[in-house]
């Protein structure tokens, strides 16, 4: 089962940031969080991962709060081909084959 | 970036036949490569993990005679399908690690129905 919660849906006007939000209250000190989106009809894609400091890529910034039971994805300038379903997984970075258990996700709908 | 690929990305076929998906790394060597099934409007779910040259590590209640995997060069693995019937419609998505534990890169899907 996956170890995340997120809302189901949420939108965003295009060029405005994007808030995404995940519950991992149960995560342990080994894992990791990983945030992965899937446009209609093709395989995931990697955006970020993240143990306890906050991350920034080209694509993202991943905040996690300093309990680490939180975090927030946040694509700072949404276009429309950022509409997607975003999956947000806590992954044991240390153990031997590590799944990724993939939850509902959230669907993310970036509107002109 | 890590690509992968899969072949057929589309496949149709007839209840009671067989169907091969491909899954390749292209520039770099997989050790692991795992295989997911995502049904519509569902998440994807895992169904087996597959080291080079052992046998694939199937996830509970997945039948390992069903869904043959092939995992036999550090860039190809292969999910046969056997006798298929039309509840094994789905989209079937691979990836591939450089190790057990790293980060995972996804295939496109192949999408297979059959009638």
């Amino acid at each position: 089962d996956a170890k995340t919660t997120q809302p189901p849906s949420m939108d965003c006007a295009e060029g405005r940031a994007a808030n995404l939000p995940c519950n991992h209250s149960t995560i342990s000190g080994n894992e990791y969080v990983y945030w992965y989106r899937q446009i209609h009809s093709q395989g995931p894609q990697y955006i970020i991962h993240g143990l306890k400091n906050n991350e920034t890529n080209e694509m993202a910034s991943l905040i996690i709060t300093e309990d680490r039971k939180s975090s927030t994805l946040i694509l700072p300038h949404a276009t429309l081909r950022d509409t997607a379903v975003y999956y947000c997984i806590v992954r044991d970075d240390t153990g031997a084959n590590s799944k990724l258990t993939f939850g509902k996700g959230i669907t993310l709908s970036v509107r002109p | 970036g890590a690509v992968v690929s899969q072949h057929p990305s589309r496949v149709i076929c007839k209840s009671g036949t067989s169907v091969k998906i491909e899954c390749r790394s292209l520039d770099f060597q997989a050790t692991t490569m795992f295989w997911y099934r995502q049904f519509p409007k569902k998440s994807l779910m895992l169904m087996a993990t597959s080291n080079e040259g052992s046998k694939a590590t199937y996830e509970q209640g997945v039948e390992k005679d069903k869904f043959l995997i092939n995992h036999a060069s550090l860039t190809l693995s292969t999910l046969t399908v056997t006798s298929a019937h039309p509840e094994d419609s789905s989209f079937y998505i691979c990836s591939a690690s450089l190790t057990a534990i790293g980060e995972q890169y996804f295939g496109p899907g192949t999408r297979l129905t059959v009638t």
